[in-house]
């Protein structure tokens, strides 16, 4: 079955920095990403997500990128603010089973 | 529209009772998800629901854990009996159609089983 890695498990970044999480996956057949942001106490909320015909995705401050011959792929977020505090989940889907990465504690310092 | 809806918000059981949790899909939704939240093992899904049929439930942990979703506007996950590791806190999502999508998650279940 698919099996989805990610890394780092904690990020600490400066106000204003970027923050850059990735992920790998095993399954060839996977072809939807998404990723999700769990702010403290929180549910899972989806933030950007890209499907496997495309390369790259943006959204304001928050990109995803995909490799899929490499099965990686990553979330970038410039200018990083305080309320970007939080931890982000990444996921692979393969038809309707969706499997979620240990997630990354992201602490943005003012 | 309300969202997911999920109840209760908190439980504390002791070990053995049966905990029954329940969940409300966003109307129109036909896809419907149970997963448990624990820091050791992140986010599981658990069973999933297609037009209130469940498709796969190689999730469910053992046969303690049943679920059932009788129309499209409700799904019970059900526990018996409890035991302390069962703790965690468990997300309903739902989706609006079959195969790969946003997923909307409700504000989830804290179980604590003493």
């Amino acid at each position: 079955g698919e099996n989805v890695e990610q890394h780092p498990s904690t990020l600490s970044v400066q106000e204003g920095d970027s923050a850059v999480i990735k992920c790998t996956y095993s399954d060839s057949a996977s072809n939807y990403f998404p990723w999700y942001k769990q702010e403290l106490g929180k549910r899972p909320q989806l933030i950007i997500d890209i499907r496997s015909n495309v390369g790259e995705k943006k959204d304001q401050r928050i990109a995803v990128t995909l490799n899929k011959t490499a099965k990686h792929f990553s979330l970038h977020i410039t200018e990083t603010q305080p309320e970007d505090s939080a931890v982000y989940f990444c996921a692979a889907e393969e038809g309707f089973k969706t499997i979620f990465g240990a997630g990354t504690r992201l602490f943005v310092k003012a | 529209d309300a969202g997911v809806i999920q109840s209760p918000r908190h439980e504390v059981t002791e070990m053995g009772q049966e905990v029954t949790l329940r969940c409300k899909p966003i109307s129109g939704h036909n896809s419907l998800f149970w997963y448990r939240q624990t820091m050791m093992r992140g986010l599981e899904l658990l069973i999933y629901f297609n037009n209130n049929v469940p498709i796969d439930d190689s999730g469910m942990p053992e046969d303690r854990f049943s679920a059932k979703m009788p129309n499209a506007s409700f799904s019970t996950l059900k526990i018996q009996p409890s035991e302390p590791r069962d703790s965690a806190v468990y997300f309903c999502a739902s989706r609006a159609v079959a195969g790969t999508g946003e997923q909307y998650f409700g504000p989830g279940t804290r179980l604590t089983v003493t």
